[in-house]
C-alpha cells in the first residue's frame, strides 16, 4: 500500500474488556514501532520490531500489553483487561531500517468507558 | 535517561515571518534527527531529517544541527497559517528507538 494503515480507526470498549489493534506497515519496511499518545501529550514508545529479531518491549507499561508481528509484516497490539487510563491514540510507524525516517499510520483512537 | 527538550510554546508569529523552533537532546551518541509536524487530531508527518552537522534546506524549511552543542533547530521561512501545528523533534541513537520531544505549538496569525 501507499502508507501505513491501522484499524480500527476508533474503538470504544468497556473497562475490563480486551482489545486488538492492527497495523499494516509500508511494504518492505523492516522496522515497526508502536506508540501511545494521550490528549495533549507527547509520543510514548511502546514496542519496536526489527525484522526477525526479538522485539524491544521496554516501553510496554504493564503485562496487560502485548504485541506480535507475523511474517515480518502486519502487527497486532493487544491490551487485556482494559483500564480507563488506557484511553489514548495508538500510533504505529514503520521505517526501512532502524535509524531512518518513520512513517506514521493514522492511529487508532481508543476510549475505555 | 535519554531526553529531548522542546519549548511547549505556543510560539506565535505573523504570516510571512520566520518561525524558529528549537530542540536540545541529552544523548551524545545520537545519530539521526527528525522534525515532524502534527496537526490537531492527525498523526505526525515528516518535515525534515538531518544526520550531519550544519544546515539542510528543503523549500521553506531549514534544519540546523550542532552535535557539539546537542542542539537541532527548524526554521520556517515565509510562515503561512497552514504551518500552524505542533512540531515534534525526534532523536535516534544506537538503540534505534527514537526519543520524541513533547512538541512546540506554532501559531501563524494572518
Amino acid at each position: 500500500g501507499a502508507g501505513v494503515s491501522q484499524s480500527p480507526s476508533n474503538k470504544v470498549t468497556e473497562k475490563g474488556k480486551d482489545v486488538e489493534l492492527r497495523c499494516d506497515p509500508i511494504s518492505g519496511h523492516t522496522a515497526l514501532y508502536w506508540y501511545r499518545q494521550s490528549l495533549g501529550q507527547g509520543l510514548e514508545f511502546l514496542i519496536y520490531f526489527q525484522g526477525n529479531s526479538a522485539p524491544d518491549k521496554s516501553g510496554l507499561p504493564s503485562d496487560r500489553f502485548s504485541a506480535e508481528r507475523t511474517g515480518g509484516s502486519v502487527s497486532t497490539l493487544t491490551i487485556q483487561r482494559t483500564q480507563q487510563e488506557d484511553s489514548a491514540v495508538y500510533l504505529c510507524a514503520s521505517s526501512r531500517a532502524g535509524l531512518e525516517t518513520q512513517y506514521f499510520g493514522p492511529g487508532t483512537r481508543l476510549l475505555v468507558l | 535517561q535519554k531526553e529531548v527538550e522542546q519549548n511547549s510554546g505556543p510560539l506565535s508569529v505573523p504570516e510571512g515571518a520566520i518561525a524558529s523552533l528549537n530542540c536540545t537532546y541529552s544523548d551524545r551518541g545520537s545519530q539521526s534527527f527528525f522534525w515532524y509536524r502534527q496537526y490537531s487530531g492527525k498523526s505526525p508527518e515528516l518535515i525534515m531529517s538531518i544526520y550531519s552537522n550544519g544546515d539542510k534546506e528543503d523549500g521553506r524549511f531549514t534544519a540546523q544541527l550542532n552535535k557539539a552543542s546537542q542542539y537541532v533547530s527548524l526554521l520556517i521561512r515565509d510562515s503561512q497559517p497552514s504551518d500552524s501545528a505542533t512540531y515534534l523533534c525526534a532523536v535516534t541513537g544506537g538503540s534505534y528507538i527514537p526519543t520524541f520531544g513533547r512538541g512546540t505549538s506554532l501559531i501563524v496569525h494572518p
